[in-house]
């Protein structure tokens, strides 16, 4: 079956543009993770939705970043005003109603220059 | 605070031995283990996961991981590596202490089989 994707896979900013990435989980499931990793490090939280509610955004570095999940499927994490340290690959992972196990997407490569 | 400890960057091992990738946790409640593993340009693949039960657990690929309560290790293994192993390997914990649903990772260690 399909697996959670991400789109784009590779964005390209200029400082202090507004970017916008997708990610499509598996179908049905109702947890659904953002994380950050940064070049030759692990992956870190940055927000968890349960369906449409927004339970855990934590790991947000800055009020310029922002998730939505409007219906509970499809979710997008916004960055506004972007900066170089947002330069990192953005992984979006899903997982089925009481399971512990998370499946990740490709990630979206974010540079900015 | 939960952190996962991944003492080694590398590891090298030459196909058809055994392998081993460590993993060293720290959290306030009881853990929930994983590990996960990246090839280039990919994202994370689920390998392998101790919830509660038997200690050695299998998963993917003929690796499998044994959970030490007592070392607060969780080290993965593998009895014959292939060459096509190579990858980043990441460890990872969810602190069930905390209520959190989230994962914290290591920061992971590159196996290289050499044929």
């Amino acid at each position: 079956g399909a697996g959670v994707s991400q789109s784009p896979r590779y964005k390209v900013a200029k400082r202090g543009q507004d970017v916008a990435l997708r990610c499509d989980p598996i179908s049905g499931h109702v947890s659904l993770f953002w994380y950050q990793q940064a070049l030759g490090q692990g992956p870190e939280f940055l927000t968890y939705f349960q369906n449409e509610a927004q339970l855990d955004k934590s790991g947000l570095p800055s009020d310029r970043f922002f998730a939505e999940r409007p219906e509970g499927s499809v979710s997008t994490l916004k960055i506004q005003r972007t900066q170089q340290e947002d330069s990192a690959v953005y992984l979006c992972a899903s997982a089925s109603s009481g399971s512990n196990t998370q499946y990740f997407g490709p990630g979206t490569r974010l540079t900015v220059l | 605070a939960q952190s996962v400890a991944q003492p080694e960057d590398q590891v090298n091992v030459a196909e058809g031995n055994p392998l081993t990738v460590k993993c060293t946790y720290s959290v306030s409640g009881n853990p929930y283990l994983f590990w996960y593993v990246q090839y280039p340009n990919r994202g994370l693949q689920f390998l392998l996961k101790y919830i509660t039960g038997d200690n050695l657990v299998k998963g993917s690929y003929g690796f499998e991981a044994e959970f030490n309560k007592s070392q607060t290790s969780f080290h993965l293994k593998k009895p014959s590596a292939l060459v096509s192993d190579s990858a980043l390997y990441f460890c990872a914990v969810r602190d069930i202490g905390t209520g959190a649903n989230n994962l914290f990772f290591g920061t992971g260690t590159r196996l290289t089989v050499i044929p």
